[in-house]
């Protein structure tokens, strides 16, 4: 089994900054893949980045990017230039697609 | 098409009707899942269908019955709900494990 943790239930930035959502999990796995997931108000769920366990290199994608700390079981989402369609909901999830508690994001103008 | 299509998106049944929940994807996945959430909660995990077989069931009260008639399709038939089953259902699907899901927009569900 696993478990994901999400520690921070609700975040605040500034337009145009950069903020890091933690996430830290617990698997036997020795391969594995980490998720983060956005839901914004409208409640669809969108894959925002994943990341391979056997990878060492942080995945990207445009303004996001993860800090995977593999021995520290550690898998935090970095979001740069932060925008206000960046409002939501985030959820971290391992293999087995079950969420984390989830952090949500407000955006200042 | 990348898509999963849930039908209806908002559903109002007592508690002695019988419902089905409709969920389509046409991307040729393998997997596609049920979840449940309720507000300011995350999605919980209810069933995974692989190969059109069902794969996980996470100790869902009988009165949940999934169903996936073939590869494209999965359905949930409700049946006896209670009001605390009232939630949004989402629907998503993948093209197999460790692969990223693609969501539904939910069907959001209220037992009078």
């Amino acid at each position: 089994a696993q478990t994901v943790t999400q520690s921070q239930p609700e975040m605040s930035v500034q337009e145009a900054e950069t903020v890091t959502l933690s996430c830290t999990y617990d698997t036997s796995e020795s391969d594995y893949y980490l998720f983060w997931y956005k839901q914004p108000p409208s409640r669809q769920m969108i894959l925002v980045i994943r990341q391979e366990a056997y990878k060492q290199q942080n995945a990207t994608e445009n303004r996001f990017s993860v800090n995977f700390q593999k021995a520290a079981k550690s898998f935090s989402l970095k979001i740069s230039d932060s925008q206000l369609g960046d409002a939501a909901m985030y959820f971290c999830a391992c293999n087995d697609m079950r969420f984390g508690a989830g952090t949500r994001l407000t955006v200042k103008p | 098409d990348t898509e999963v299509t849930q039908t209806p998106k908002h559903l109002v049944m007592g508690m002695t009707n019988k419902k089905s929940l409709k969920c389509e994807q046409h991307m040729g996945h393998r997997a596609m899942y049920w979840y449940k959430q309720k507000a300011k909660k995350p999605p919980e995990l209810m069933f995974v269908y692989s190969y059109e077989k069902l794969s996980i069931n996470e100790s869902v009260p009988s009165r949940f019955s999934p169903e996936c008639p073939n590869s494209s399709l999965l359905n949930l038939h409700l049946h006896a709900l209670q009001p605390e089953d009232s939630a949004l259902y989402l629907c998503a699907s993948s093209r197999g494990p460790n692969e990223k899901l693609f969501f539904g927009s939910g069907t959001q569900l209220s037992v009078l």
